[in-house]
């Protein structure tokens, strides 16, 4: 059971537009950024999104990020077939003594 | 450029210990933390803890505290996670990653722990 909550999936027709949601709360999302991840079966996860709208410098401007209070969103515009994967959402989270990572329970994002 | 570099795969029994080392290059070493993850098979994400570079300091989820440590050889450019009385449910992919504006910034490659008797 994770933290923060991200839909199982989402699916959407080559060329068309997709966002993936990311639910948390006060002492998550409210308190820190967010950051997200393209995940691709036997290879490392891949930085899409840091602090919830920047992009690294190799990640194209189809890819765009927002947060919202205890919400953040991933959109990605354009689909093509190699964004088949799986997403994750990341924050820090305060609600212990000590702040712990936490990632989404991530979304496999299926192009039709 | 950066890249993080872990050891191989690794088949142990229940009740053994394991080490995945995790080698840094393409920047210096002391500058980020470095953070552990684990990913069970049809399992989320799941944060370990991370060590500071710099100082050997650990931080790590309760989960962990008692099974898992942190070292790192500074001089080696490397960190190394130990995990000590495995379970079978201990059976995941443990990938190692940089932290730079509070992101995961650069991955290592993931390794496979296998815990079969």
């Amino acid at each position: 059971q994770s933290v923060l909550t991200q839909p199982p999936s989402v699916s959407a027709a080559p060329g068309q537009k997709v966002t993936i949601s990311c639910s948390g709360s006060s002492s998550n999302i409210g308190s820190y950024d967010v950051s997200w991840y393209q995940h691709l079966p036997g290879t490392a996860p891949k930085l899409l999104i840091y602090e919830n709208n920047k992009r690294p410098t190799t990640i194209p401007d189809r890819i765009s990020g927002s947060k919202s209070g205890t919400s953040a969103t991933l959109g990605i515009t354009g689909l093509q077939s190699g964004d088949e994967a799986h997403y994750y959402c990341a924050t820090w989270d305060g609600s212990l003594s000590v702040r712990v990572w936490v990632f989404g329970g991530g979304t496999k994002l299926t192009v039709l | 450029q950066v890249q993080l570099v872990q050891s191989g795969a690794e088949v142990k029994k229940p009740g053994a210990s394991v080490k995945v080392s995790c080698k840094a290059s393409g920047y210096k070493f002391t500058n980020y933390p470095i953070h552990w993850v684990r990913q069970a098979p049809g399992q989320v994400l799941e944060w370990m803890g991370w060590i500071n570079t710099a100082t050997g300091d650990t931080i790590k989820t309760q989960r962990f505290q008692d099974r898992v440590t942190f070292t790192r050889d500074s001089s080696a450019n490397t960190v190394t996670m130990e995990v000590r009385s495995l379970k079978s449910e201990d059976t995941a992919v443990y990938s190692c990653f940089r932290s730079y504006y509070d992101s995961a910034w650069d991955w290592g490659q993931g390794t496979l722990v296998t815990v079969s008797s």
